[in-house]
């Protein structure tokens, strides 16, 4: 499968614990891209990412999120002491290196709140 | 305001209709716009991509972009029933590290058999 891999494709957490979503672009592509989507809400973007570097973190909460984008492995995006509103689909996008490539979507990781 | 404005519908259509899907937007700063199409539990999957105003043409599909009135538009010919899903249009303007896009809530689409 060629396609942008997210992983877990369901997460449950109890409030106060860690949330870890993982995101593998497509082979060939080396920007990568979150957005949250809330319920009844459209897709909001949060992170741009290339290899070792934040490029963009205007649509990230001040607190509690962090994102990375290693030389080697997956694209994190990491929920510390998570709360019900952070319960969403999370979804990771990536394009090829360039200006203006289209951006092309994973199948996303709904996290869930107890 | 919201930037981008788009009826969530539901649009309920018989297959074989012309289909039209629309979004405005308020920020003149857009150069580039997107139509995905999103099925219930899934990603958005990239149906069309282009660069400021005119048409473009994919099989069954054509996008429309009109700049002066900040207006975008999905045609959809032949509807089949497996074009049921959601439409969302997206846009961003022409970089400089903000490439993170801009979407519309979107618009549940139904074609009835």
């Amino acid at each position: 499968n060629a396609g942008v891999m997210q992983n877990p494709r369901h997460l449950v957490r109890r409030r106060g614990q860690e949330a870890r979503l993982r995101c593998s672009p497509m082979k060939g592509h080396s920007h990568v891209y979150w957005y949250r989507q809330l319920p009844e809400e459209g897709l909001k973007f949060m992170v741009y990412l290339q290899k070792e570097n934040i490029i963009d973190e205007s649509g990230m909460p001040k607190e509690r999120f962090s994102a990375e984008f290693p030389k080697e492995g997956p694209s994190i995006l990491r929920i510390q002491q998570v709360v019900r509103g952070d319960s969403a689909a999370y979804f990771c996008a990536s394009s090829p290196q360039g200006d203006n490539q289209p951006q092309h979507f994973g199948d996303g990781t709904r996290l869930s709140i107890l | 305001q919201k930037e981008v404005e788009q009826d969530p519908g539901p649009l309920s259509v018989p297959e074989g209709a012309i289909v039209s899907l629309n979004c405005t937007y308020s920020n003149s700063a857009f150069q580039y716009f997107m139509w995905y199409r999103q099925y219930s539990r899934k990603g958005p999957e990239l149906l069309m991509y282009t660069y400021s105003s005119g048409n473009k043409e994919d099989g069954r599909f054509t996008a429309q972009v009109d700049k002066s009135s900040k207006y975008i538009s999905l045609f959809i010919r032949d509807s089949q029933p497996s074009d049921s899903a959601t439409y969302l249009c997206a846009m961003k303007d022409s970089g400089g590290g903000a490439d993170g896009l801009t979407f519309g809530k979107g618009t549940h689409l139904i074609i009835q058999p």
